[in-house]
Order: C-alpha cells, then structure tokens, then sequence
C-alpha cells in the first residue's frame, strides 16, 4: 500500500518564475492539504482540497493556488516565486470518513530553492 | 488564532534512558492533538494521537498524555534508542477540524 508519494524531490527555480509541485494521496484518502516548512520551523498550513475544491485557506497569498484532480491527487502551483519562498513543501492526505478531524499523513517533500 | 509551542527546544538522552516531550497549546476549543517524528530530510511521520476526551493513550513505547486544565501534551518515549533521535512536533487541529496548527518542534539526541 503505497503512502503519500510527491514529486519532485528537489527543485531549483529563480525569482519570478512558476513551480508546480505534485502529490497523490495515501490509498483511500480523499483530502489533501499542503503545508510549508521553512528550515528549522514547524509545517504552515497553505490550503486543504476535498472534492476539488479548496475548502480552507491559510495566511498565504494568491501566488499559492492548488488544484485537486477527480482521482484525488493535487498539484500546488506558486507563481512569481520569490527567496522566501525557499522551503520543503509537503502534502498530507486524510480522508473526510468519520467527520474533521481525521489524521494527516505527511509524504517525503519537495524541496523548493528560489535563486 | 491558536498557537502551538514547545517547552525545550533540544533535549539529549543516553540510549535506554526515557524520554518527555513537552508542548503548549493555546485554543482550549482544540480536539485532536497528534505528534509527529521528523528525520532530516523527510516528512514528518505519524507516531500516537489523541481526542480531548481522553488524558492518556498509549502505543508501542510511546505515550501521549494530555492535560486540559494547562493546556499541556506531552511524549513519553519509553526506553529510547538512537533510532528515536529526530525533531518531534506536536499538532493541534484547527476549529474545524481540516487544518493542524505545528509547534517548532524539538529536537531529541540519543547519546548511545
């Protein structure tokens, strides 16, 4: 049973330009949320997709927009990439059985670098 | 909005030694707690939870505790090993339950 898997492991951009990072959910998970870890910081919340729709937003700004595919994987997208955008970016997977508040399982990562 | 810390930022163990985790939380409407291990270099991966309406859950060398009356989790590792060093973060689930809310973790050494 395959667990959260992300794509690509690293990434090196440069100011201003574009990033798409991909996720597949856990096996029988329906939600994904992605989060960003910047060095020696706990994981922010960017945003949550269930039903390929963002149902909840964090303090992040437009550049960071997502999108959910109906086989439940996601991608994150971040437009004019900025320094402080250099971060691990991770996807968790849950599902909405049982109601909120369903554990989140974290995949490897993909480690961003803005030159 | 709520806020998670934690007490120690690092904490160094000899190998057989246990080991206590401390963290704060600040939303009392807070439910759902879960801590997490993280290795350098991977995503944090999930060790116990545990719901508001329970004070103590118990995994395989772990445990969870949780006092509501301080707003204070804490990680028991029962008889660590080097295996065991990483940074720990505890998580808070938001209102609604979608989003977790991270400390800025602490970081265990196991001395062998």
């Amino acid at each position: 049973d395959a667990g959260v898997t992300q794509s690509p492991t690293h990434l090196i951009k440069t100011r201003g330009q574009q990033v798409t990072l991909r996720c597949s959910p856990k096996s029988g998970h329906d939600t994904v949320s992605w989060y960003q870890q910047a060095l020696g910081q706990g994981p922010q919340f960017i945003f949550q997709y269930y039903e390929e729709e963002e149902r909840q937003r964090g303090n992040f700004p437009d550049r960071f927009s997502g999108h959910q595919f109906p086989n439940y994987s996601s991608e994150l997208n971040v437009n004019a990439l900025l320094l402080g955008d250099s971060a691990l970016y991770l996807c968790a997977s849950s599902t909405q059985a049982g109601g909120p508040g369903q554990t989140q399982y974290f995949g490897p990562g993909t480690r961003l670098l803005v030159l | 909005g709520e806020s998670v810390g934690l007490h120690l930022p690092t904490l160094s163990v000899q190998e057989g030694d246990n080991s206590i985790i401390n963290c704060a939380y600040s939303n009392s409407a807070s439910d759902y707690f879960i801590w997490y291990k993280q290795e350098s270099g991977k995503g944090p991966q999930f060790i116990i939870d545990i719901r508001s309406n329970m004070d103590k859950r118990q995994g395989q060398r772990v445990t969870v505790l949780l006092n509501k009356t301080v707003k204070h989790l804490s990680l028991q590792i029962a008889a660590t090993q080097p295996g065991d060093s990483a940074v720990y973060f505890c998580a808070e689930n938001d209102s609604w339950g979608n989003q977790f809310y991270f400390g800025t973790g602490t970081s265990l050494t196991v001395i062998p």
